[in-house]
C-alpha cells in the first residue's frame, strides 16, 4: 500500500546525543514536511523540501538537521543542540506541484524521549 | 505571520448529534487555503475538508460541513450525525498562497479533542 512510513515510533535519547528519525514515501510526491507535536500547541513546521537536494527552515529549525537525497526519504536528525527535544515527530508528504494546495499525507509518527 | 486559533480545547457530544468546533484565524494574504485534520487516537493525520477563500460556497464532505466567514476569518467544522469513529483530536489549518505558489507550509491551531459518547 502506498504511504508514508515513520521509523522508530518510540525513541529514547541520553542529553548530548543526536538522533535520526526516519521518514519514507512510496506516493511519488516531491514534496516533504517535518512538523513537531507538543500538546496545547499543535503542530509546527521544523523543515521541508519541495525537490531532491533542496531543503527549507520550517518556524523551529534550530537544533535540527534534514537532507533529501533520495525523493522517497527525508529523515530529520535531532542534535544535542536542540533544548527541548522531547515530542511527538511528524512526517509528511504532498504531490501536486507549487500551485496545488492539495492534502497532506502524514506518517503515524516518532515519539522521542529525552532522559 | 499568520496565526490560528481553536478555542475549544475539548469537546464533547452524544452520539447522532450534531457537534461544532470553531477555528479563527489572523492573516494579510488575500489567497489562501483553510483545512481541517482529524488525528484519531491512533495517530496518523488525515484530511477531513478542505476550503478554498476565493470560493463563497461552503465545502461539505458527507456529514462535514465548514461554516466560512471571510469576513471575519472564522472557519468552523460542523459534524453531523456525529459517530463513535469520530473521535478524535482536530486540528485547523492555514496555508498562504504567495503570488499563486503553495509551498505546503501550514499554519496549525492548538487542535479540539472530541470525544463522541455512545
Amino acid at each position: 500500500d502506498g504511504g508514508i512510513t515513520q521509523s522508530p515510533k518510540y525513541l529514547f535519547r541520553k542529553e548530548g546525543q543526536n538522533v535520526t528519525l526516519s521518514c519514507e514515501q512510496n506516493l511519488n510526491h516531491d514534496a516533504m514536511y517535518w512538523y513537531r507535536q507538543d500538546p496545547g500547541q499543535g503542530l509546527r513546521l521544523i523543515y521541508y523540501s519541495q525537490i531532491v537536494n533542496d531543503f527549507q527552515k520550517g518556524d523551529i529549525a534550530e537544533g535540527y538537521s534534514v537532507s533529501r537525497e533520495k525523493k522517497e526519504s527525508f529523515p530529520l536528525t535531532v542534535t544535542s543542540a536542540q533544548k527541548n527535544p522531547t515530542a511527538f515527530y511528524l512526517c509528511a508528504s504532498r504531490g501536486g506541484g507549487r500551485i496545488y494546495a492539495g492534502e497532506l499525507f502524514f506518517g503515524e509518527g516518532s515519539r522521542l524521549t529525552v532522559l | 505571520a499568520q496565526t490560528v486559533t481553536q478555542s475549544q480545547p475539548e469537546m464533547s457530544v452524544q452520539e447522532a448529534e450534531t457537534v461544532t468546533l470553531s477555528c479563527t484565524y489572523d492573516t494579510s494574504e488575500s489567497n489562501y487555503y483553510l483545512f481541517w485534520y482529524k488525528q484519531p487516537p491512533s495517530r496518523q493525520m488525515i484530511l477531513v475538508i478542505r476550503q478554498e477563500a476565493y470560493k463563497q460556497q461552503n465545502a461539505t464532505e458527507n456529514r462535514f460541513s465548514v461554516n466560512f466567514q471571510k469576513a471575519a476569518k472564522s472557519f468552523s467544522l460542523k459534524i453531523s450525525d456525529s459517530q463513535l469513529g469520530d473521535t478524535a483530536m482536530y486540528f485547523c489549518a492555514f496555508e498562504g498562497q504567495a503570488g499563486g505558489t503553495s509551498y505546503g507550509k501550514l499554519t496549525f491551531g492548538q487542535g479540539t479533542i472530541l470525544t463522541v459518547h455512545p
